[in-house]
């Protein structure tokens, strides 16, 4: 059974703040690693994609991959009050039929609330 | 403006009905792919399909149904067997000839309810 546990939080920082999310898997043959912003009520948004170890930075956002330990993180610098929302790990590998799938497992969320 | 749309937003079905969710995209994706969202878990894979008429089951297939006659379209069906109906539908596609292949993205999803 694969699986992505997340802390559901909700995880609290004042404005300004670093937020750091964290996320770990259970498959080893994962090959790639993705966060999601899902606002109350709305449909999970990609933010971030990461398929090597490392840093990945894209403005406000590093994504750290580290596949030797299993686990990912999200960084969010500069934290702001709409940054305020559930944060979706997601994990890909070649599962499945023929291996082609590339069929998501998602976390349960962390909920991120930055305080103004 | 490119981009996957959903219809309805919100649906309300009656016990013993099949409801139609209908998924569109004109993003020229290849792979399209249904998700159910229980509040307190994670995104369940229902059905995906990687090109048109060939689709396969998810982890949770049992009461659903799918087709893919064009690329663009990909519907879902919420047939009477599904005992626990009500969820967050969403939609996803991913361009399978793209660099960042493996990426999917979600239209704006359909909220079900079961009267």
């Amino acid at each position: 059974q694969k699986e992505v546990e997340q802390n559901s939080g909700p995880l609290s920082v004042p404005e300004g703040a670093i937020a750091s999310l964290n996320c770990t898997y259970s498959d080893r043959g994962s090959q790639s690693f993705f966060w999601y912003r899902q606002y109350s009520g709305k449909s999970p948004e990609l933010i971030m994609s990461i398929y090597s170890n490392g840093d990945k930075e894209d403005g406000r956002f590093t994504a750290q991959l580290n596949k030797a330990s299993q686990y990912v993180s999200l960084l969010i610098r500069d934290s702001q009050p709409s940054d305020s929302a559930t944060y979706l790990c997601a994990v890909s590998g070649l599962w499945g039929e023929g291996g082609a799938t590339n069929k998501l497992i998602f976390g349960t969320g962390t909920l991120l609330a930055v305080q103004p | 403006d490119g981009g996957i749309t959903q219809s309805p937003k919100y649906l309300f079905r009656k016990e013993g009905q099949n409801v139609t969710l209908s998924c569109e995209q004109n993003l020229n994706h290849d792979a399209m792919y249904w998700y159910r969202q229980d509040p307190g878990q994670g995104l369940r894979l229902i059905y995906y399909s990687q090109i048109v008429n060939d689709f396969q089951k998810g982890d949770i297939a049992e009461g659903y149904s799918v087709s893919r006659e064009k690329k663009e379209s990909f519907p879902l069906t919420v047939t009477s067997a599904q005992k626990n109906p009500t969820a967050f539908y969403l939609c996803a596609s991913r361009n399978r000839a793209s660099s960042s292949y493996n990426e999917q993205f979600f239209g704006p999803g359909t909220r079900l309810t079961v009267l």
